[in-house]
Order: C-alpha cells, then structure tokens, then sequence
C-alpha cells in the first residue's frame, strides 16, 4: 500500500509475555519512528532511526524495550516481560527527510492490551 | 523542559461557527509547532506546521494557526466548522531535535 502499515492491529497477551508489532513504512522513506498513545493521552515518543540505525532512543522507558530497523525498512519493536502498564497503542510513522524539514505519515497504529 | 499543553479536552461548536483550539507552548530554544487530526480509525494527519518563517500559516481543510512569541501560543482556527471537522487534534511541537512532543489532545465536536 502507499501508506505506513502495523501489524497487528491488535493484540492481546498476558502479563509477562513476549510481543512484537511491525511498521513498514512508505517505500524510500529514511527516518522511522515509534511513539505510544495511552488512554486520553497524546502520543508519547519512544525512538527515531534514521536507516538502519537508531538516532534517538531516549523515549524507551526501560530495557523491556527494544526496536530495530536491520535493512533500513521495516522496523519491528519488541517488548519483553510485558506489564499491564504497557497497555496502549502504539503509533509509527515515517517521514522521506525528517519531521521537522518534511512530514510525518503516521500508521493506524497497533493496540495492545495486556490483562 | 520544553511542553505543550492545550486547553480543553472537549470543545463544541454549531456548524457554521469559529473553531478555536487553543495550544500554547514552554521552551527554551525557538520551537517548531505542529497540528495533528485524528479521525476515527485513521492515523494520525498533519494539518499545518510552523518552522520559523511566516507566523501565519496555514493549513489543509480551511485551517491555520498563529504564531505568537509574546503569547507562547499557536491556536489553530478555522472560520466556519463543517461537520466533517469532527475529530481530534493534537498540538505538538519540537525543540532542537527529532522528537515530536505532543499536548493530551482536543476532540471537537460540531452541533448541526
């Protein structure tokens, strides 16, 4: 498709299961993006790669956490043990030059709940 | 630190009518400020972005926002609400780097 696709859509695990949610971004778009979305919140930020490589991953909130990009194109972020409070939904975007300098295209995200 | 914080969770408008959404911002470096839609089941959609040239900018579906230093504010406005306008809208901002901070969001609700 021509926009930012997640998979799944959504997800149910239990308590201190392992998860993995998917973002392929437009074709030929560099920088790729994570943010969270909880409940009556806006979305937070998690971590920005630029190709392959993360740029800024200071919005992880712990070592559960973790995302890679290894061929510049899709991104898979991966969350280890999970908790009740990572229950949200989890956005990606991706821009051609940037955010800043261009446009984010954002996904329809993936919702996760954890029971 | 740097935030965004917009003033109203929940506004309602009559059809026809100004839309206001109020964004205002704390900084210590010059900004860029963003606005967001969301309609339901979509994600989220740029509507308009301030990076330092005009102060005045505006937007796709007949939106704009301003701008003002004085005021740390970038209100979005649009001069006659249709009912597609419904949705929610998300102030964001950036400072000195790549990561979008974004305010808790509006949803705008337009009365026929």
């Amino acid at each position: 498709g021509a926009g930012v696709s997640q998979t799944p859509s959504n997800k149910v695990t239990e308590k201190g299961k392992y998860v993995e949610l998917r973002c392929d971004p437009i074709s030929g778009h560099t920088a790729l993006y994570w943010y969270r979305q909880s409940l009556g919140q806006g979305p937070e930020f998690l971590i920005y790669f630029q190709g392959t490589g993360a740029a800024d991953d200071s919005g992880l909130p712990n070592d559960r956490f973790f995302a890679v990009r290894p061929e510049g194109s899709v991104s898979t972020l991966k969350i280890q043990r999970t908790e009740r409070g990572d229950s949200a939904v989890y956005l990606c975007a991706s821009s051609s030059t940037g955010q800043n300098t261009g446009e984010l295209f954002f996904g329809e995200g993936s919702r996760l709940t954890v029971l | 630190a740097q935030s965004v914080t917009q003033l109203g969770s929940h506004v309602s408008v009559s059809e026809g009518a100004l839309v206001l959404l109020r964004c205002n911002y704390s900084s210590s470096v010059p900004p860029y400020l963003f606005w967001y839609v969301q309609y339901p089941n979509q994600g989220l959609q740029l509507l308009l972005k301030y990076t330092s040239a005009a102060t005045l900018v505006k937007g796709i579906n007949g939106f704009e926002a301003e701008f003002k230093k004085s005021e740390t504010s970038f209100h979005l406005t649009k001069p006659s609400a249709h009912m597609s306008d419904a949705a929610e809208y998300f102030c964001a901002g950036s400072f000195g780097n790549e990561k979008l901070t974004f305010g808790t969001g509006t949803r705008l609700t337009i009365i026929p």
